[in-house]
């Protein structure tokens, strides 16, 4: 079982907005603005789209956004493009002692 | 920009070692401000951290992997590795490298070691 809660799958048409949750605790995501977004597509390594909860790294589209709320962190996608549709994963820190957790994933479809 | 590439053993026998190396190009890494680390994905099923490096020297390991893990640096040879003991079946994964600083971050295209006999 994975640290952080994330829905097994979202999916939309193009154009629209989705929104993946990544609901942790108050000892990894609630305290700490260091949560990363990564994105990845079959047999690819992963590539981070968002770090420090809203930073995107240069190169990245604007149409992700990453935000906060307590214990949940979210990606939102805007403008949703078929190439848009991999999997994607959270990521925080979580202190010294656990230091970072991966949520289980979430499957994007574009329909 | 940043490269890595991992390289190492693609079968390992039940309790031996996992050795791997990644090789990073484009520049140092003794430069201070960069981190260096593994990431595992088990085929099929998600990502799992599985520690991080600093020049510093400070070292920060997955608590479930610990006991079993070392990440080291060797400037010389501007390479980092990994040595996961005692591996199981359900060491088998896809190990990546990772390395960078903030946003500015890079992983190796992976490679796929599998524990049996």
């Amino acid at each position: 079982q994975s640290a952080l809660t994330q829905p097994a799958s979202v999916s939309g048409s193009p154009g629209q907005s989705i929104t993946i949750s990544c609901t942790g605790t108050s000892s990894d995501v609630g305290s700490y603005n260091l949560v990363s977004w990564y994105q990845q597509h079959p047999g690819k390594a992963p590539k981070l789209m968002i770090y420090e909860g809203i930073k995107r790294p240069s190169g990245v589209s604007n149409r992700f956004s990453g935000s906060k709320s307590g214990n949940t962190a979210s990606l939102t996608i805007s403008g949703l493009q078929a190439e848009d549709e991999a999997d994607y994963y959270c990521c925080s820190y979580a202190g010294s002692n656990i230091v970072w957790v991966f949520g289980g994933g979430t499957k994007v479809t574009v329909l | 920009q940043l490269q890595l590439q991992e390289s190492g053993p693609g079968l390992v026998k039940p309790s031996e070692t996992l050795s791997l190396t990644c090789t990073v190009s484009g520049d140092s890494v003794s430069i201070t401000s960069y981190y260096w680390g593994w990431i595992r994905q088990p085929p099929g099923k998600g990502l799992e951290w599985i520690g991080s490096i600093y020049y510093s020297g400070s070292n920060y390991y997955n608590p479930s992997l610990k006991s079993r893990v070392t990440i080291s640096v060797d400037t010389s040879k501007n390479q980092f590795s990994l040595k996961l003991s005692s591996v199981i079946a359900a060491d088998t994964a896809v190990y990546y490298c990772v390395g960078g600083r903030g946003g500015d971050q890079n992983w190796g295209q992976g490679t796929l070691v599998t524990v049996s006999s």
